[in-house]
């Protein structure tokens, strides 16, 4: 079956320990992208890899990394957590741009 | 700065009736468009797409409009189901090279019994 995964799925952490979480898919998909989701404020871009070794900064990267070492894993990483990025966190992936995009199901993280 | 943006953040429908969603967009080089449903606890799922060489597209139960004078894009949905109860989103990809997949606030979609 199609799709991305990731986890976890619910997290609560404390402000400035790090994380990460994973994202995964069996797509062979290039394209990868991580968005975070506020309450009115939609989907926002963290950011996104055209390909293996390839990311660059979405719309909102401040305060996250991401690394692509392998085609199917997009891991997000949070050096130092704060409260602000309490949110919902989606992962995504696509065989190029232009075309559509799949979700995963989702993390909720809270950070106190 | 571009954006896509919905005119309203509820919509109401009686069941049996059509839906109606809009979405405009700001960014004139777009050239391909999606509409996602999120229900409660999960993430987006692709409905329907149209490309800006189209002006509509259908599929089950669901039509996608696109006027590209005006920049404005709908979804329609007919015979309104409770299932159908969500957020949606109207998503583009910021053309001209860009490699960004924007989406829109959404409109929660409500179906009343």
């Amino acid at each position: 079956e199609a799709q991305v995964t990731q986890n976890p799925r619910y997290l609560i952490t404390v402000t400035g320990k790090k994380l990460t979480v994973t994202c995964s898919q069996n797509m062979n998909h290039e394209y990868m992208s991580w968005y975070r989701q506020d309450p009115g404020l939609g989907l926002r871009q963290i950011y996104y890899s055209m390909n293996v070794e390839v990311t660059d900064k979405g719309d909102v990267p401040e305060g996250y990394k991401v690394s692509r070492k392998e085609k199917r894993n997009f891991p997000l990483i949070l050096e130092s957590p704060s409260p602000n990025q309490t949110s919902l966190y989606f992962c995504a992936s696509s065989d190029r741009r232009n075309t559509e995009a799949f979700f995963g199901q989702g993390t909720r993280l809270t950070v106190v | 700065g571009e954006s896509v943006g919905l005119h309203l953040p509820t919509l109401s429908v009686q069941e049996g009736d059509n839906s109606i969603i809009n979405c405009a967009y700001s960014n004139s080089a777009s050239d391909y468009f999606i509409w996602y449903k999120q229900e409660s606890g999960k993430g987006p799922q692709f409905i329907i797409d149209i490309r800006s060489n189209m002006d509509k597209r259908q599929g089950q139960r669901v039509t996608v409009l696109l006027n590209k004078t005006v920049k404005h894009l709908s979804l329609q949905i007919a015979a309104t189901q409770p299932g159908d109860s969500a957020v949606y989103f109207c998503a583009e990809w910021v053309g001209g090279g860009g490699n960004k997949l924007t989406f829109g606030t959404g409109t929660q979609l409500k179906v009343e019994l």
